[in-house]
């Protein structure tokens, strides 16, 4: 089965820089890629996602970069803001439909002002 | 759309007691999922449903756990008995037929499950 693997698992910034989460995955079936931020006592809610046939998708301050490949991708946020801190989950999905994702560990991340 | 309901919001129950906890999708959607989260292990999927039918159950932990799905409005997540062990929080989501675009599922707020 697919197996999602994420890092780092705690990120620190200064307000105003850049941070770069990381996953991999292992499925080569898997064609859809969310990213879920998760508030201190809230619901996982979508950021951002992409699909197989794209290579990278931008969202105002945040992007997201797919290699097919080396089957891993990313997700950039740039000048980071205090509300940024969160947890960002990855996940990778098998299928285009009835999706079963498969989440990654989770990465903390702190905005520091 | 009120978005996915969850009930309740928090349940304090002692070890050996029955739990259900219960889930409102939106309506409309076809995909409904049970999710567990700790720390220790994450998000993990528990079960997920299709059209009121369960597709995929080989998260549920073992067979103190069950789920239903009578009709498309309502879900439900039993523990029996429950373990100290089952304590995280339980989310449920669930999400539209894959169209043209995306396949987003939407969280419920979650019940926080404390089992003493």
């Amino acid at each position: 089965g697919e197996n999602v693997e994420q890092h780092p698992s705690t990120l620190s910034v200064q307000e105003g820089d850049s941070a770069v989460i990381k996953c991999t995955y292992s499925d080569s079936a898997s064609n859809y890629f969310p990213w879920y931020k998760q508030e201190l006592g809230k619901r996982p809610q979508l950021i951002i996602d992409i699909r197989s046939n794209v290579g990278e998708k931008k969202d105002q301050r945040i992007a997201v970069t797919l290699n097919k490949t080396a089957k891993h991708f990313s997700l950039h946020i740039t000048e980071t803001q205090p509300e940024d801190s969160a947890v960002y989950f990855c996940a990778a999905s098998p299928r285009n439909y009835g999706q079963n994702f498969v989440f990654g560990p989770g990465t903390r991340l702190s905005v520091l002002p | 759309d009120a978005g996915v309901i969850q009930s309740p919001r928090h349940e304090v129950t002692e070890m050996g007691q029955e739990v259900t906890l219960r889930c409102k999708p939106i309506s409309g959607h076809d995909y409904l999922f049970w999710y567990r989260q700790t720390m220790m292990r994450g998000l993990e999927l528990l079960i997920y449903f299709n059209n009121n039918v369960p597709i995929d159950d080989s998260g549920m932990p073992e067979d103190r756990f069950s789920a239903k799905m009578p009709n498309a409005s309502f879900s439900t997540l039993k523990i029996q008995p429950s373990e100290p062990r089952d304590s995280a929080v339980y989310f449920c989501a669930s999400s539209p037929l894959a169209g043209v675009t995306y396949n987003e599922q939407f969280f419920g707020p979650g019940t926080r499950l404390t089992v003493l």
